[in-house]
């Protein structure tokens, strides 16, 4: 029941654009994405809400189309510093329960 | 620093021996949540606090496990007779009473061993 990322990993050169998705079996009524480095904890990156709202963060923007329960992550002109392992998450109920999150997306940017 | 903090950060101990962690969560932030990530998976939800009471706990949470969060400030978890498969990083979240959507943030985690 946990949301499914793909692909699984990406290695790109600096300055070259990525997509990340995010599906989902059961209802998405918001869609959470964070990114983790190696060793550290992971950090919210931003909240999709139903209603196809699209919201940025840096040069990293996203978009969510709750009819295909889908989110997609757009990384734009990637920097050294965008490396790391990006999930999407559901909550787990509605409310303020907990998260169920995906497997990740490996992101490796090259020089 | 006003973020979440966690104690220890890393914690070794031999099989059947008993650990306990500690998280502080941001202040006023009312929600708190215990997780636990191996290598290689997302974060797994192991229960949740909003203020002093235990909201949900996942089937993952065995009977060895307990959490508390007796003022409504910080949490403990505390491990009963670990075991090899218990090693895993324990993350901790809190998230604001005026986050409609459950926005929650991290602290650094707890990487457990258990040899």
């Amino acid at each position: 029941q946990q949301p499914v990322q793909s692909p699984q990993a990406v290695i790109l050169r600096e300055g070259e654009d990525a997509v990340i998705n995010c599906s989902s079996s059961k209802a998405l009524y918001s869609v959470h994405w964070y990114r983790q480095k190696h060793g550290e904890a992971p950090v919210f990156l931003m909240i999709l809400l139903k209603g196809g709202e699209q919201k940025g963060h840096e040069k990293i923007s996203a978009s969510f189309n709750e009819k295909k329960q889908q989110s997609s992550l757009y990384l734009t002109a990637s920097q050294l510093s965008y490396s790391g392992t990006y999930f999407c998450a559901r909550l787990r109920g509605g409310g303020a329960d907990g998260l169920t999150f995906g497997k990740g997306t490996h992101l490796i940017i090259q020089p | 620093d006003t973020g979440v903090s966690q104690d220890p950060r890393h914690k070794i101990t031999k099989r059947g021996q008993n650990v306990t962690f500690r998280c502080d969560p941001i202040s006023e932030h009312n929600r708190l949540y215990w997780y636990r990530q191996t290598l290689g998976q997302g974060p797994e939800f192991l229960t949740y606090f909003q203020n002093e009471a235990q909201l949900e706990k996942s089937r993952l949470l065995s009977d060895r496990f307990s959490a508390e969060r007796p003022k409504g400030s910080f949490s403990t978890l505390e491990i009963q007779r670990t075991e090899q498969g218990d090693s895993a990083m324990y993350l901790c979240a809190s998230s604001s009473p005026e986050s409609s959507y459950n926005e929650q943030f991290f602290g650094p985690g707890t990487r457990l061993t258990v040899l």
